[in-house]
């Protein structure tokens, strides 16, 4: 369809590998974000791009936490020597306008 | 103060029941304001944008007090179906419109 995808839907590592999830916006959205939900919890926030710039990473909870979006379209969130805390859902979304988000199904990243 | 804040539930209604669930805000030059759905284990989806005015959609209405820094959401005549968190979200000004989400509140529509 012409929503927003992700890749993988889910994702079980070990401690202290790395992961890259993937997010394929709406064609045509130049605004992107990345939350993380964890169970029975809220989302939150972790990045935003607008094109391929990220104006506001604040959300990035260290520095093993990484992101970035090519030709205005395709993220990648990578998250570097992987700890337990880091499991949770993954949400990518988009916008045309920066206010109405489409998210995508989510991927769901396990940790052993 | 967190900038979005709501009531996490669960409220628990029988079909039928009209039920309300209110979400403030602490910056007061927040801008836009929308409620979105999240079924479990997926993902939020927009339910509806929430005008200064007040806007109704079939029988889910939203109202914004700008004045109180809140804004709600009736549901009227409740069905089963409508068992769902529903996440307040608030963009207030700055570089690029800041969206924050609530926590969400849980409905439960009871048979």
């Amino acid at each position: 369809g012409a929503g927003v995808s992700q890749s993988p839907s889910n994702k079980v590592t070990e401690k202290g590998k790395d992961v890259e999830l993937r997010c394929d916006p709406i064609s045509g959205h130049t605004a992107l974000y990345w939350y993380r939900q964890s169970l029975g919890q809220g989302l939150e926030f972790l990045i935003y791009f607008q094109g391929n710039s990220a104006p506001d990473k604040s959300g990035l909870p260290s520095d093993r936490f990484s992101a970035e979006r090519t030709g205005g379209s395709v993220s990648t969130l990578t998250i570097q020597r992987t700890q337990q805390e880091d499991s949770a859902v993954y949400l990518c979304a988009s916008s045309a306008d920066r206010r109405t988000q489409y998210f995508g199904p989510g991927t769901r990243l396990l940790v052993l | 103060r967190k900038e979005v804040e709501q009531d996490p539930g669960p409220f628990n209604v029988p079909e039928g029941a009209t039920v309300a669930f209110n979400c403030t805000y602490s910056n007061s030059a927040s801008q836009s304001f929308f409620w979105y759905r999240q079924d479990c284990r997926k993902e939020p989806k927009l339910l509806m944008s929430v005008y200064s005015s007040g806007n109704e959609d079939g029988r889910f209405t939203a109202q914004l007090n700008r004045a109180s820094q809140y804004i709600s959401l009736l549901i009227r005549d409740s069905k089963l179906s409508d068992s769902a968190t529903y996440l307040c979200v608030v963009n207030s000004p700055g570089g690029y419109q800041k969206v924050t989400f609530g926590t969400g509140t849980k409905l439960q529509v009871i048979p």
